[in-house]
Parts: C-alpha cells; structure tokens; sequence
C-alpha cells in the first residue's frame, strides 16, 4: 500500500532556512501537499503541487519534487518563532480512493 | 467563506459512554472525512462520506460510525468508550474528496478525553 515517510523533529535556529523532507512510495501520486498544524488547531493546509511540476515557490515557502526518488520537500525561508508547528506531508493519487496519504509529520522547534 | 466546524471543542466521558461529535463543512463541500489524531499512532483515517454515502472506511472497530446529512453536516458517534478512544478528532471536507486537487480542509477538532 501507500506509505509517506517524514522525520520527526527538527529544530533550528530564528532567521536560517528550514527543509522538511519527504518521502512518499505511490507511483501513481498525482497531488503532493503540504500542511501546517499548530498546538490545539487542525491541519492548515500550506501548498500542493502537482506531479508534473519540479517546484513550486509561495513566498517564503519553496517546494521541491524529485518525482525520480519520490522526494518531497518544503522549504521555509528566514523561519520564525511563529513557524514552530507540526508540518504534514501528503499524497493523493489520481482514480485513486480519494482519500490522501499522510505521513506523520515532523515537528519543527525554532529557537530564538 | 465560513470553514470547517467542529462541535463540541472537547469532551470528557467516562468509559462504557457514548459519544457523537458534530461537523459542519465549508458551504458547497460535499465530502467528509474524520480522522482521529494521537501522539502514539499520528494521523489515522476513519472515514469519509460523500453526498451522505459512506465512500471509504477505515481500519477501525465498529463502535466507530458516521452519517452524513443532506446539507453534508457529518456526525460521528463512537459507542462503548474505551480509554485508548482518548484523542483529538478531526473532520475535514473538500469539494470532491481531498485526494485528486481537491484538498482536505481541516476542522480545529473535537478533544475527547476518556476517564
């Protein structure tokens, strides 16, 4: 079956870059997306990105897909304490069941 | 547009209860999904509903069920609580089902605690 694996922490530090990794086994993904949950919320959903495309770029967020290696990750420019979240990896394959693929998601900790 | 709401925001039952939570889609989302979220297991798929059909199921027991309504509100009731049923339920919907370009919008959550 489908499976989608992240880390489960990183930390950095205010004002470097943040790269949260990805990987996903289903061949067949079509949409690969992004989500943010922060403490006592649901998932926000951040980006998605298409199979056919290799980046996708919204503001400070960069997402890159090695579709090769079935390799997902989302960059976060000059990352901030208002970043600290828990970040959702997820892929939806087409004529599929409909139903998206997460993974467990890796915890990003900011420090000051 | 108003989002995803989920009622109530946390819940205390003692075991052996009952339960129902309550789910109000975005305006014009036809699908439902629920998801019951824990530190140990993540992210766990129970089920999604569209146009007030069960469409995909997950692996969980039957004490766990669902229905959807006419105007796509979705409420999930959990029978027989037990404490490992301790978690933050989410809901979320989308236009045709979260999987195809059509993302999940998600639902702040129900907190149910089991005593």
């Amino acid at each position: 079956g489908e499976d989608v694996e992240q880390s489960l922490f990183l930390s950095v530090r205010e004002g470097d870059s943040s790269v949260i990794n990805c990987t996903y086994t289903d061949s067949s993904s079509t949409y690969l997306y992004w989500y943010k949950q922060e403490p006592g919320a649901g998932l926000q959903l951040l980006t998605y990105i298409f199979s056919n495309m290799d980046m996708k770029q919204d503001q400070r967020l960069t997402v890159l897909l090695n579709k090769k290696d079935k390799h997902l990750s989302l960059r976060i420019a000059d990352t901030q304490t208002g970043d600290s979240a828990i970040y959702f990896c997820a892929e939806g394959s087409s004529g599929g069941s409909y139903i998206p693929t997460f993974g467990r998601g890796t915890s990003l900790i900011v420090h000051p | 547009k108003a989002g995803v709401t989920q009622t109530p925001r946390y819940l205390i039952k003692t075991r052996g209860q009952q339960v129902t939570l309550s789910c109000s889609p975005i305006s014009g989302h036809r699908s439902v999904s629920w998801y019951q979220q824990t530190p140990g297991q993540g992210l766990q798929f129970l089920f999604e509903y569209f146009s007030e059909t069960q469409r995909n199921k997950g692996n969980f027991p039957g004490r766990f069920s669902g229905r959807q309504f006419s105007n796509s509100r979705s409420e999930m009731n959990v029978s027989t609580l037990e404490l490992g049923d301790s978690a933050l339920y989410l809901c979320a919907s989308s236009p045709t089902g979260g999987a195809e370009g059509s993302p999940l919008h998600f639902g702040n959550g129900t907190r149910l605690t089991v005593t």
